[in-house]
């Protein structure tokens, strides 16, 4: 079955760089999520988009801005990087949004490191 | 809001035998979903059981089920017959009416042979 796809897997920046992260939805589903989880954390959720707008804003900062596109795909936009944006970040998709509680599949994240 | 609380930074149990992962959760909303995710060290996310806050009885998936205590606002998770291959990270997740997940700091469980 297809999964949730993110590209690129790696990603090597330096300080006051920019970055851009994507997301393919697993087909059909319409809700986007993002987290970032640092070394030793939990994951920390970002934002969420469902049907193209923006449904929700976790702990993102401002130098972070996302999208989702007419295909259902979304972009992560990291901009002025720091060095405590090193993370792993993911994208989970769902099908659907609202107050029914949608299995959140995962994909396999973007390990980004700023130098 | 909602947050979620995981007390056991790191357990140990022998291959073949159960273990219980302990979760507590808080949450204003009347209806909410319960999640576990298993991270092996590979980094990703994978789904392994569901409870909703309506839900009577408590989720069950193989060898996972999920010990759902609504009054005690606890979500514990059980793994029987352990296996080498559960060694991981695991986190307790909580979604409530935006959806959005807020993650335990989880637990690292090591399956000792």
């Amino acid at each position: 079955a297809a999964g949730v796809i993110q590209s690129p897997r790696h990603l090597i920046k330096e300080k006051r760089e920019t970055a851009t992260l994507k997301c393919y939805p697993i087909p059909r589903h319409d809700t986007v999520y993002w987290y970032q989880q640092g070394p030793g954390q939990d994951p920390q959720f970002l934002i969420s988009f469902y049907e193209k707008m923006q449904s929700d804003k976790g702990s993102i900062p401002d130098r972070f801005s996302a999208q989702q596109f007419s295909d259902y795909h979304s972009e992560l936009n990291m901009s002025s990087l720091e060095l405590g944006d090193s993370a792993l970040y993911f994208c989970a998709s769902s099908l659907g949004s609202g107050s029914d509680y949608n299995e959140q599949f995962f994909g396999p994240g973007t390990r980004l490191t700023v130098l | 809001a909602q947050k979620i609380t995981q007390t056991q930074p790191g357990m140990f149990v022998q291959e073949k035998e159960a273990v219980t992962l302990d979760c507590t959760y808080d949450t204003s909303d009347q209806s909410y979903g319960l999640f576990w995710y298993k991270q092996p060290s590979s980094g990703e996310m994978i789904f392994l059981i569901y409870q909703g806050s309506y839900d009577e009885q408590n989720a069950t998936e193989g060898r996972y089920s999920l010990n759902f205590q609504k009054a005690r606002k606890s979500a514990n998770l059980v793994i029987s017959a352990s296996q080498l291959g559960d060694s991981a990270m695991y986190f307790c997740a909580i979604a409530g009416n935006d959806n959005d997940m807020r993650f335990g700091a989880g637990t690292r469980l090591t399956v000792k042979p």
